[in-house]
């Protein structure tokens, strides 16, 4: 089946560290995308790519890196830098099919900042 | 930029009552909106899109309309079930550009 894959499911971190999240997809999209949902807000657009080697920055980009080497991947590394890096993160990947731009999520992962 | 609003936050309703969520947006210049579904801890399924050219989409119980003129969206949901319980987000994609812009979503409690 196709989907998005994303790992690990939970992670924990302690401060001072870099962190990368995976996210894999085979539904050969286009575009791909990394967002933070924190409790009682709504989902916040850190990094998106839209072809490989190219992407851009969403509103909450900085402490944030990304990279776009094939089109399958889209991993997302939380630096250091990051102050408040405890968050939902949830990958995504888009593709125009029949005159619409249909969004596909993957099944999230939990960093926690010990 | 395109401001999505849904309302009310949270919903809470006894099974097998018909209900509606709202999402509004700001700027009419849309190329679809989607629906989607966030169980606790999960990520978003994606119920139904409802694109540009179109007035409703239907899928089983659900039922979401579109209004671009007015800037509104609704998902109807008939005969409720407890298996309803989750957060519902809506998504609009603008005619320019490869972004989607959510709503914080609405909570609903079906109440067996």
């Amino acid at each position: 089946d196709g989907g998005i894959t994303q790992s690990p499911k939970y992670l924990f971190r302690k401060e001072g560290q870099n962190v990368t999240l995976s996210c894999e997809q085979n539904l050969n999209h286009d575009a791909m995308y990394w967002y933070r949902q924190d409790p009682g807000q709504g989902l916040r657009l850190i990094y998106y790519s839209q072809i490989v080697n190219d992407f851009q920055k969403g509103d909450i980009a900085e402490g944030y890196s990304v990279s776009r080497e094939k089109k399958e991947s889209f991993p997302l590394t939380v630096t250091s830098a990051q102050k408040n890096p405890t968050a939902f993160y949830l990958c995504a990947s888009s593709i125009m099919h029949s005159g619409a731009n249909v969004l596909t999520f993957g099944a999230g992962s939990r960093l926690t900042v010990l | 930029k395109q401001e999505v609003t849904q309302i009310p936050a949270a919903l809470s309703v006894p099974e097998g009552e018909n209900l509606v969520l709202n999402c509004s947006f700001t700027d009419s210049a849309i190329y679809n909106l989607q629906w989607f579904r966030q169980d606790p801890g999960k990520g978003l399924t994606s119920l139904l899109l409802i694109q540009s050219s179109q007035r409703e989409q239907t899928s089983g119980r659900l039922n979401a309309s579109l209004d671009k003129s007015s800037g509104r969206s609704t998902l109807y949901i008939a005969a409720s079930q407890p298996g309803d319980s989750a957060t519902y987000l809506c998504a609009v994609t603008p005619n320019t550009g490869n972004q989607f812009y959510f709503g914080t979503g609405t909570s609903l409690t079906v109440i067996p």
